[in-house]
């Protein structure tokens, strides 16, 4: 499988926009990029997936590097809720593969 | 729409007991998935379910089993519990219909496995 590579943690102020990176310099052509993010005492919640071109939905943007080897996820406006840690995966698309979740980043929101 | 439904919430077993886990997907959701998740080695994929036959298995031991039913529902037995056994294990329903990618994925809370 792909792998990925994020930052371990990161800090934000609430009310202004994040920016989380994701490495996948080993990505394949049918790799989709998503997405998900864990609350605390919660399972995964899907954010938001892409394959080549941005995304943006209700939640937040995926900005996708044009040679595809890394991404960010954008929170336009974080608030306290947003504080989880954020998982990005590559899928396959060739075959039924489990999803492999790295370690993620875990971000902070200040007040 | 309900969400993606796992029981119990929290179990308790001790070495060498076996354990079954429930996990009722979403409604028309047909591909069940499930991962185990440490705090040392994160989550952990352990193996996929789409109309009752398993699709794919993460790399975990015999001991660890699970299957589908005919409405979609899914149990996870785990035999012969390890210490190592002890984990928040996850279950995830997807509409994914084909043989590749899992699609939108949606998780439920979980069940915390303590094993003594």
């Amino acid at each position: 499988d792909a792998k990925t590579t994020q930052p371990n943690s990161m800090e934000s102020n609430e009310e202004e926009p994040v920016h989380l990176p994701c490495n996948h310099s080993t990505i394949s052509g049918t790799d989709y990029i998503h997405w998900y993010r864990q609350l605390p005492s919660q399972g995964p919640e899907y954010v938001i997936h892409g394959l080549t071109s941005n995304v943006n939905n209700r939640m937040a943007s995926l900005a996708i590097a044009e040679d595809r080897k890394s991404s960010t996820l954008i929170l336009h406006r974080a608030t306290l809720r947003d504080a989880a840690v954020y998982y990005c995966i590559l899928t396959s698309g060739g075959g039924a593969d489990g999803l492999t979740f790295g370690k993620g980043t875990h971000l902070i929101i200040q007040p | 729409k309900a969400g993606v439904t796992q029981t119990p919430r929290y179990l308790i077993k001790t070495r060498g007991q076996q354990v079954t886990l429930s996990c009722s997907p979403i409604s028309g959701h047909r591909s069940v998935s499930w991962y185990q998740q440490t705090p040392g080695q994160g989550l952990q994929f352990l193996f996929e379910y789409f109309s009752e036959t398993q699709r794919n298995k993460g790399n975990f031991p015999g001991r660890f089993s699970g299957r589908q039913f005919s409405n979609s529902r899914s149990e996870m037995n785990v035999s012969t519990l390890e210490l190592g056994d002890s984990a928040l294990y996850l279950c995830a329903s997807s509409l994914a219909s084909q043989a590749h990618g899992l699609g939108k994925l949606f998780f439920g809370s979980g069940t915390q496995l303590s094993v003594l």
